[in-house]
């Protein structure tokens, strides 16, 4: 099964840009994956989806300043115009056959 | 849109069954080719699969559970429950239910989560 690799924290400043990465392992680095986020004392909130052929969906509701990427066996979400809010967990998701395997999450903090 | 509810216990005693309902609205269980899952989270830490289930009736769980894990569908009254036996302090956690999109009839991400339930096993 798929391993996915994440960083256990990051830190940008209010208004900048900040890119969080999610590294698939050896043998798996064309799957998709997506991404969630938990804000403090809250459940988990989808953000968006990595396609194997590189497309990206979203789903509604979800702001323009959240985007995704890949390169090789790495995949990246890109946060920008960071607000206060954006303050949270990241958690990168991947699947195969039935299985699902979450990354162990990024703590994002907002200066 | 798609809302997810959990409720159960939150406290259960240790070699007890770990039981949890999930009630959905805003969409039918029945007929989709959508599976609905279990996840949970350690207090500080991340985010554990636990099992998934379709309408069709395939089912998935984590291995490292160790056939200890039963989900099962209510389509009459749209809702999914899980089921996990042999309790010990280390499946204290917030259990989380989640709508897992389908793609292609496998599965894929989850795109609706419920608020997550705090289940704490003690005597």
């Amino acid at each position: 099964q798929p391993v996915l690799t994440q960083s256990p924290s990051a830190s940008a400043s209010l208004g900048a840009s900040v890119k969080l990465t999610c590294t698939l392992s050896s043998g798996h680095s064309t799957y998709a994956i997506a991404w969630h986020q938990q804000q403090p004392k809250r459940g988990p909130r989808y953000l968006l989806k990595l396609n194997r052929d590189g497309s990206l969906n979203k789903p509604d509701g979800i702001p323009d300043r959240f985007s995704g990427s890949s390169s090789g066996a790495e995949r990246y979400l890109t946060i920008s115009s960071l607000q206060s809010e954006d303050e949270a967990d990241y958690y990168c998701q991947t699947w195969a056959s039935g299985i699902q395997v979450f990354g162990a999450g990024t703590k994002l903090t907002v200066l | 849109q798609v809302q997810l509810q959990e409720s159960g216990p939150g406290l259960v005693k240790p070699s007890e069954t770990l039981s949890l309902t999930c009630t959905v609205s805003g969409g039918s269980i029945r007929g989709t080719t959508s599976y609905w899952g279990w996840i949970r989270q350690p207090p500080g830490k991340g985010l554990e699969w636990i099992g998934s289930m379709s309408y069709s009736g395939g089912s998935y769980y984590n291995p490292s559970l160790k056939g200890r894990v039963t989900v099962s569908l209510d389509t009459s009254k749209n809702q999914f429950s899980l089921k996990l036996s042999s309790v010990t302090a280390a499946d204290t956690a917030i259990y989380y239910c989640a709508r897992d999109a389908s793609c292609s009839g496998g599965s894929c991400q989850f795109d609706y989560w419920g608020q997550g339930t705090l289940v704490t096993v003690s005597s």
